[in-house]
């Protein structure tokens, strides 16, 4: 069955960076690409961006460009997110979910990871 | 960017009612629209992609209409476990926006 299995929480300070990973199984990693969507507490859900795993391309939201990098590590089926000078804005559960990029539908989802921002 | 606008923004309903949750694009998106389900504390669940194409396992009580700019999203019958968030969003172009979220209470 489909999997994506994220890291665990991370408590970060004002200015630091986060890497968030995504260990998927179940499927053909390379036939599918990887969103990264995140949400506040008690927020709505915002699209971060997107990467291919055949390729390696990527699309980022404006909001998060020259702050946010998409990887992935085909030998272990992993994808990352990694966001730097992060603020208390950026407290958030981080969802990746995999893309299908045949029908475009984003089917399965990772169970969240929390990243919380304080000094 | 697409602004997707939802609503309402909660809805008060009962088992067995008939509910409709609208989502209007800002342009066109050619029905590349999704409607997935959130659970308090849980990754949201995609139901309809493609603006109607209802989702492997997902009850045939939950079905997805409309074109151009203006969505729904309907569940024919509520059942206990529906009442949760539901969002839209658009692929159609890049960002990938979604709907401020429609919270289905109960009455």
């Amino acid at each position: 069955q489909v999997q994506l299995v994220q890291s665990g929480a991370e408590v970060k300070k004002p200015g630091a960076s986060v890497k968030v990973s995504c260990k998927a199984s179940g499927y053909t990693f390379t036939n599918y690409g990887i969103s990264w969507v995140r949400q506040a507490p008690g927020q709505g859900l915002e699209w971060m961006g997107w990467i291919s795993i055949y390729n390696g391309n990527t699309n980022y939201a404006q909001k998060f460009q020259g702050r946010v990098t998409m990887t992935t590590d085909t030998s272990t089926n992993t994808a990352y997110m990694e966001l730097r000078s992060l603020t208390s804005d950026d407290t958030a559960f981080y969802y990746c979910a995999r893309g299908d990029p045949e029908n475009g539908k984003t089917d399965y989802w990772g169970q969240g990871a929390l990243v919380t921002v304080s000094s | 960017d697409i602004q997707m606008t939802q609503s309402p923004s909660t809805l008060s309903a009962s088992v067995g009612d008939r509910v409709t949750i609208t989502c209007r694009a800002s342009q066109s998106i050619n029905n590349w629209l999704a409607w997935y389900q959130q659970n308090p504390g849980k990754a949201p669940k995609l139901l309809i992609y493609k603006a109607f194409s209802l989702e492997s396992g997902v009850p045939s009580r939950f079905s997805g209409s409309g074109s151009g700019t203006e969505f729904t999203l309907t569940i024919s019958s509520l059942q206990p476990d529906d009442f949760a968030t539901y969002y839209c969003q658009q692929y159609d172009v890049y960002p990938y926006t979604f709907g401020q979220g429609t919270k289905l209470e109960i009455k």
